[in-house]
């Protein structure tokens, strides 16, 4: 079974500091996973994806994660957050076969100037 | 631009009204998918169709009503809907995962914001 976990509805941070949006996950199988992007009314962005090569992924708008086997982690990290970063994060489990795609319940993203 | 268009962007509609939600893609995708998305719940998978057949229905009301006609068009109808189906809906595409392509991510459409009254 497929499963996601994203352990903070909400987290805050000022401008220009690090950002982490933290992401576990449960799966049967060799996953990919996911990370997209929400703004207000909008559709979801991906921001990026892991598919079983290198286990840092880097994303677009500096954004990055790395795949952790071990510990079933694939948390979110930027160094630096800019204001135009505050939205809703999903991070997504899907296994390699079909067409199913399991979402966490999002973090909400604030960004303090 | 993300290849994946909805219309309407907005929907006003009484519950004795009949509806559709269109969504097409550009993306070359043979899978599309309908999502809803309530304030402060889980997005929810609703259908999916890979090659234009229907492979999920995650216990929908009848009241929600897939059309597929091709791998590019997907339709949502709805009819006597009920204040609590008003959500922003979404559509997804993707490529079918036995393609064999490395590339399966879902790409998503602006949505399409339902209200009932």
């Amino acid at each position: 079974a497929q499963s996601v976990t994203q352990l903070d509805s909400h987290v805050s941070v000022s401008e220009g500091t690090p950002v982490l949006l933290r992401c576990n996950y449960s799966s049967s199988y060799s996953p990919s996973l996911f990370w997209y992007v929400q703004h207000p009314n909008k559709g979801l962005q991906l921001l990026l994806k892991y598919t079983s090569a290198a286990t840092l992924v880097k994303g677009i708008n500096g954004f990055e994660a790395e795949f952790k086997k071990s510990e079933t982690s694939f948390h979110l990290t930027k160094p630096s957050a800019h204001m135009s970063d505050a939205a809703e994060y999903f991070c997504v489990v899907s296994q390699n076969t079909g067409n199913q795609f399991y979402f966490g319940t999002g973090t909400s993203l604030t960004v303090i100037p | 631009e993300t290849g994946v268009t909805q219309t309407p962007r907005h929907l006003v509609m009484g519950m004795t009204n009949k509806k559709s939600l269109k969504c097409e893609q550009h993306l070359g995708h043979n899978a599309m998918y309908w999502y809803k998305q309530s304030a402060k719940k889980p997005l929810e998978l609703m259908f999916v169709y890979n090659f234009k057949e229907q492979t999920e229905n995650n216990s929908v009301p009848s009241r929600f009503s897939p059309e597929c006609p091709n791998s590019s068009h997907l339709f949502l109808h709805l009819h006597t809907l009920q204040p609590e189906d008003s959500a922003l809906y979404l559509c997804a595409s993707s490529q079918e995962r036995s393609s064999g392509l490395d590339s399966y991510e879902q790409y998503f459409g602006p949505g399409t914001r339902l209200t009932v009254t």
